[in-house]
């Protein structure tokens, strides 16, 4: 089992949907989570971090995480052709003490105009 | 600087060479890390450094892979006897303190022949 799991898509919206992206993760005590977005052919750029079970709203993006489940989402909504990328989901095992951030595979969106 | 900076951004070098991929964190931050990046896959951990110690480096490959920050700077990741297998996109990334989000540069894209 992978450690990070994403669906590698592509998963296609048209615009103005709601994109919904999500990842599983093997390690329980993992306690930091982040969503990273790379368009083709550059750096992935951090768009999100949450920390703790529930929502975080930053603009259109929403990340969700649910600890028991081992589970952690990426609601985009009213999606742009913009949008189009891949997010990467990436955890941290270690809680505001370093240590490497594990990435899953990506999941490739596109928005439809 | 105001970002993280890599050189050279591409490398073609004969199998067997030894290279020197470099990595210049933003100003500031103690914690790096490096990457390596195959095409549709997410970054995958080398190593990584909080100021000048290298605190894990499970994810180096073998041991013709090493990596260096002596003055908790300026970072090299050092490849000798290069294999074509080698060839990838090379990331370094940065942070204010463990735990939290990267920011990354634009990477090294080496090709061995």
């Amino acid at each position: 089992q992978k450690e990070v799991e994403q669906n590698s898509g592509p998963l296609s919206v048209p615009e103005g949907a709601i994109a919904s992206l999500n990842c599983t993760y093997s390690d329980r005590v993992s306690q930091s989570f982040f969503w990273y977005r790379q368009y083709s052919g550059k750096s992935p750029e951090l768009i999100m971090s949450i920390y703790s079970n529930g929502d975080k709203e930053d603009g259109r993006f929403t990340a969700q995480l649910n600890k028991a489940s081992q589970y952690v989402s990426l609601l985009i909504r009213d999606s742009q052709p913009s949008d189009s990328a891949t997010y990467l989901c990436a955890v941290n095992m270690m809680n505001n003490q370093g240590g490497k951030l594990i990435f899953g595979q990506g999941t490739e969106l596109s928005v439809k105009p | 600087g105001a970002g993280v900076s890599q050189s050279p951004r591409y490398k073609v070098t004969k199998r067997g060479q030894d290279v020197a991929l470099r990595c210049d964190p933003i100003s500031g931050h103690v914690s790096l890390y490096w990457y390596r990046q195959a095409l549709g896959q997410g970054p995958e951990f080398l190593t990584y450094f909080n100021y000048e110690a290298q605190q894990d480096k499970s994810g180096l490959p073998n041991d013709r892979f090493s990596a260096e920050r002596p003055e908790g700077s300026i970072s090299t990741l050092t490849i000798q006897r290069t294999e074509q297998r080698d060839s990838a996109m090379y990331r370094c990334a940065s942070s204010l303190t463990g735990g939290y989000g990267y920011t990354f540069g634009s990477g090294t894209r080496l090709t061995v022949v």
